[in-house]
């Protein structure tokens, strides 16, 4: 069954670092999603991903953030300078059409120290 | 704008009873509207979802939910629990027909007793 896989899933930065998170999402699907999910708390979206460009963002995505489609199968996730607060659990989803489901992936914990 | 709430923080049931999760949400239409199950360490995997039609729709593992737009409820149930359901268990909405995001409650841990 196709799923979306993220990698690491769980990375050590210090603080003030740039850090990459890395997504594949199912390969045929056409909206691409990045959420977190801090310690104990509920998942938030972060940003919505539509051909090429960015559809979508909450006030969470800010200038520290951004999002790239390198090529036909990668969707990452850049934290410019990580600050303590980013520490949390970043779920990668993607769906086929806008009237499907989003599946996501296993995550990628990041700890910032 | 939207929110979702998920009153009971936590819930804990004996092995074999039934179960109802609750979720209330708020929103100007009928929103689509999904169930996400996260064991720990793990990814969210979708239950069930609903987005238009017949109003108790079937998931997967049993769990079933009814829409109820009088209530602007979408509760989750299971007629019997097994303890590999032990879990935390989120509520979310979306826009119909839209590409957006979703929007999720805060989650209800679901703890099985023997």
């Amino acid at each position: 069954e196709p799923e979306v896989t993220q990698t690491p899933s769980h990375q050590v930065t210090q603080m003030g670092q740039e850090v990459i998170l890395r997504c594949v999402p199912i390969s045929n699907h056409l909206y691409f999603y990045w959420y977190r999910q801090i310690l104990g708390q509920k998942v938030e979206f972060l940003v919505s991903f539509y051909n090429n460009e960015i559809s979508e963002k909450s006030e969470i995505f800010d200038d520290q953030f951004s999002v790239e489609r390198p090529d036909g199968s990668n969707f990452t996730l850049k934290i410019r300078s990580t600050k303590l607060e980013d520490s949390a659990m970043y779920f990668c989803a993607s769906r086929a059409l806008r009237n499907t489901e989003a599946f996501f992936g296993q995550g990628t914990r990041l700890t910032v120290v | 704008a939207q929110s979702v709430t998920q009153p009971d923080i936590h819930i804990t049931v004996s092995e074999g009873a039934s179960l109802e999760l609750r979720c209330n949400y708020s929103y100007g239409a009928t929103p689509y509207l999904f169930w996400y199950v996260q064991s720990p360490g793990q990814g969210l995997q979708l239950l069930l979802k609903y987005f238009s039609g017949d109003t108790l729709v079937q998931g997967i593992k049993g769990f079933e939910a009814e829409f109820k737009r009088s209530q602007s409820s979408f509760n989750l149930r299971k007629p019997s629990v097994h303890w590999s359901d032990a879990a935390e268990y989120f509520c979310a909405v979306g826009a119909p027909g839209g590409a957006d995001g979703l929007t999720f409650g805060k989650g209800t841990h679901l703890i099985i007793q023997p």
